[in-house]
């Protein structure tokens, strides 16, 4: 069974350009989450998708938005990109069953983006 | 915010030696678990924890609840050179479809 796939690996950008990153999950998880890591702040909690549905989003700027296709498949979008911006942003999947609590999150290699 | 806090930030063993990390978090929470991340890497599942256990064994791995402290801890038994990496515990966020990861304790094990 393929694991959670994230493209690109590597992305450059510069200041103010806006940016698209993608996320496979596993063959039947409907649930996607995003996360962004920074060594200053750590795994921040993006937003999490179920079914084309967003549940949660953390604390975030307008400017990070993301959605969830039929297939299970996932986007998130930064627009008018900061230095800050500068993180690997990481997709997870969870299982087939709906998601609440305790279930366990299978990581993609995430997307390293470097804002210039 | 971050609901786990790991303790210590970095921890540097010998081959063979144990390491322990400790997690604490704010909430009452349902489990806690703790995930491995190989340097610039996707984060691997370790271990879960039930908010009715105190303890928990996978392979050299033993994880440890205490709810009435609000801490967790992950000891690795004879540690190996391929067991560096970065360890954190997280938490499911009260409202649900949220996991909180801590800052993580990156282990350095020399061989």
């Amino acid at each position: 069974k393929a694991g959670v796939t994230q493209t690109p690996r590597y992305l450059i950008k510069t200041r103010g350009q806006q940016v698209t990153l993608s996320c496979s999950p596993i063959s039947g998880h409907r649930s996607v989450s995003w996360y962004q890591q920074t060594p200053g702040q750590g795994l921040q909690f993006l937003f999490e998708y179920f079914s084309e549905t967003q549940r949660n989003k953390g604390n975030f700027p307008g400017r990070f938005s993301g959605r969830q296709f039929s297939n299970s498949r996932s986007e998130m979008n930064v627009s008018t990109l900061e230095l800050g911006d500068s993180a690997l942003y990481l997709c997870a999947s969870s299982s087939p069953r709906d998601r609440g609590f305790g279930e366990k999150l299978f990581f993609g290699s995430g997307t390293q983006l470097s804002v210039l | 915010s971050q609901q786990g806090e790991e303790d210590p930030q970095a921890l540097s063993i010998q081959e063979g030696e144990n390491a322990t990390m400790n997690c604490s978090y704010k909430t009452s929470i349902n489990n806690l678990q703790w995930y491995r991340q190989n340097s610039g890497r996707g984060l691997v599942h370790l271990i879960l924890i039930r908010s009715n256990e105190r303890e928990k064994h996978s392979g050299r791995l033993r994880v440890t609840l205490d709810t009435s402290k609000k801490s967790s801890s992950l000891l690795i038994t004879a540690s190996r050179a391929a067991d560096t990496a970065s360890y954190f515990c997280a938490t499911d966020d009260t409202g649900g479809f949220k996991t909180i990861f801590g800052a993580g304790t990156r282990l350095f094990v020399k061989a």
